[in-house]
């Protein structure tokens, strides 16, 4: 069964501290992105890539960055957290669009 | 870039009754549309899409959408629920095959006995 795994499902870190959420997939996937979703809003794009060492910016992508060393990890950095970079982060791959996303099962980050 | 909306934040029902979700789609020349569907506490899954050809397309689970071009819609439909259809659904859209998915924001329903 084909898989994208998120490192953590909760996380709580205080503000200011530096942040890594991590997501591997086994499909063997060009493509991967990072999104959040916060109530209301659905799902916003922050980061996406197509390649390794490839980075593309999304539509929220103020307070992130991005790595993507090796083919199957994407990791998603929260370079100084804040409180209102708290929510649920989700990661998805895929080959093509077409074929749909696979995604993650999510990591509720809570910034105190 | 694809702008989707969904027309409905929240829809309860009660178990066995009909209800149809709704999507609509920024019109372009060529789009292709999807389904997804977050259980509580978990990831997306992918319920359903439209790539071409029949514009009604179901799922394994008694939903359906319908794709109309003239009214830029994809309503997602079922003619009877169950308690464990409750969950948040989302419709996406993509141009081509190398654009991202761009999601509408989400429409929960809620499945009451």
């Amino acid at each position: 069964d084909v898989k994208v795994t998120q490192s953590s499902r909760y996380l709580v870190k205080r503000t200011g501290e530096k942040v890594f959420l991590e997501c591997v997939q086994d499909m063997d996937h060009e493509n991967m992105f990072w999104y959040r979703q916060d109530p209301g809003l659905g799902l916003r794009l922050i980061y996406f890539s197509y390649d390794v060492k490839m980075k593309e910016k999304g539509d929220i992508p103020e307070g992130y960055s991005v790595s993507r060393e090796k083919k199957e990890r994407f990791s998603l950095i929260l370079e100084s957290a804040s409180t209102n970079q708290t929510s649920m982060y989700l990661c998805a791959s895929s080959f093509n669009s077409l074929g749909g996303y696979t995604f993650g099962s999510g990591t509720r980050l809570t910034v105190v | 870039a694809q702008s989707v909306t969904q027309l409905d934040s929240q829809v309860p029902v009660f178990e066995e009754a009909p209800v149809e979700l709704r999507c609509n789609y920024s019109s372009s020349v060529s789009v292709y549309l999807f389904w997804y569907v977050q259980y509580p506490n978990q990831g997306l899954q992918l319920l359903l899409k439209y790539l071409s050809g029949s514009t009604l397309v179901e799922s394994i689970n008694g939903f359906e959408a319908e794709f109309n071009k003239s009214q830029t819609s994809f309503h997602l439909r079922k003619p009877s629920v169950h308690i464990s259809d409750t969950a948040e659904y989302f419709c996406a859209a993509t141009k081509t095959s190398g654009s991202r998915l761009t999601f509408g924001e989400g429409t929960q329903l809620t499945v009451n006995p």
